[in-house]
């Protein structure tokens, strides 16, 4: 079974520039999530999908941030226009729909520098 | 709001035993969870404790105590390839999103 992948593994920006990260999940995962750990902080959720739905998007820092799951499927989550605070590792993650505890599957990230 | 604290560094040998603390504070607690992480890898999940007492899972064990929001992972028969970051992470009630602890930077040594 694949894992999460995340694409690109890396992305160096400019101030101001668009980036768009793109996260596919493990197959027949209903649930997605994105979280980020900025400048070795601790790993902040920022929001969650059920199929194409955001359940719980109350971890999104603002409107410069915009996510979607097209079909239920993969997700992208782009940030217009990136600031220097944005840098950082984005994760992506997936579970089952009928998981009942914390487990999570999480993708590689991808490393974002805003320069 | 949430918090959770965790020790941010732990040194142990190969071999030993080491056990890592979270402590929790959170409005609708629903479970904590460990996480492993190693250098630019991606978080791997390992444990999970929605009721009171051990989970044992190979080497690993994780403890939980709702009444004193606090719970802890057991590392034994330390490995060097258990040189990683730890993460307790907490799941309120209603919601699936984890919060996660600062992380514990534990280093095996020879």
């Amino acid at each position: 079974e694949a894992g999460v992948t995340q694409f690109p593994s890396h992305s160096v920006i400019e101030k101001g520039q668009t980036v768009t990260l793109r996260c596919d999940p493990i197959s027949g995962h209903d649930n997605l999530y994105w979280y980020r750990r900025v400048m070795g902080k601790e790993i902040k959720f920022l929001l969650h999908f059920v199929k194409e739905s955001k359940q719980d998007e109350s971890g999104m820092p603002n409107n410069r941030f915009l996510a979607e799951r097209t079909g239920g499927t993969y997700s992208t989550l782009k940030v217009q226009p990136a600031e220097l605070e944005d840098s950082g590792v984005y994760f992506c993650a997936s579970s089952k729909g009928l998981a009942g505890g914390g487990e999570q599957y999480f993708g590689p990230g991808t490393r974002l520098t805003v320069t | 709001g949430q918090s959770l604290e965790q020790p941010s560094e732990v040194t142990a040998v190969e071999g030993a035993i080491v056990q890592i603390n979270c402590t929790y504070q959170t409005s609708g607690f629903y479970g904590l969870s460990w996480y492993q992480q190693h250098d630019g890898g991606a978080p791997t999940f390992l444990s999970y404790n929605g009721l009171d007492g051990l989970e044992e899972t190979g080497r690993f064990s994780s403890f939980l105590s709702r009444s004193d929001s606090y719970g802890y992972l057991l590392l034994q028969e330390l490995q060097m390839k258990d040189s990683a970051s730890y993460f307790c992470a907490v799941r309120d009630t209603g919601r699936r999103a984890l919060t996660f602890g600062s992380g514990t930077r534990l280093q095996v040594q020879p």
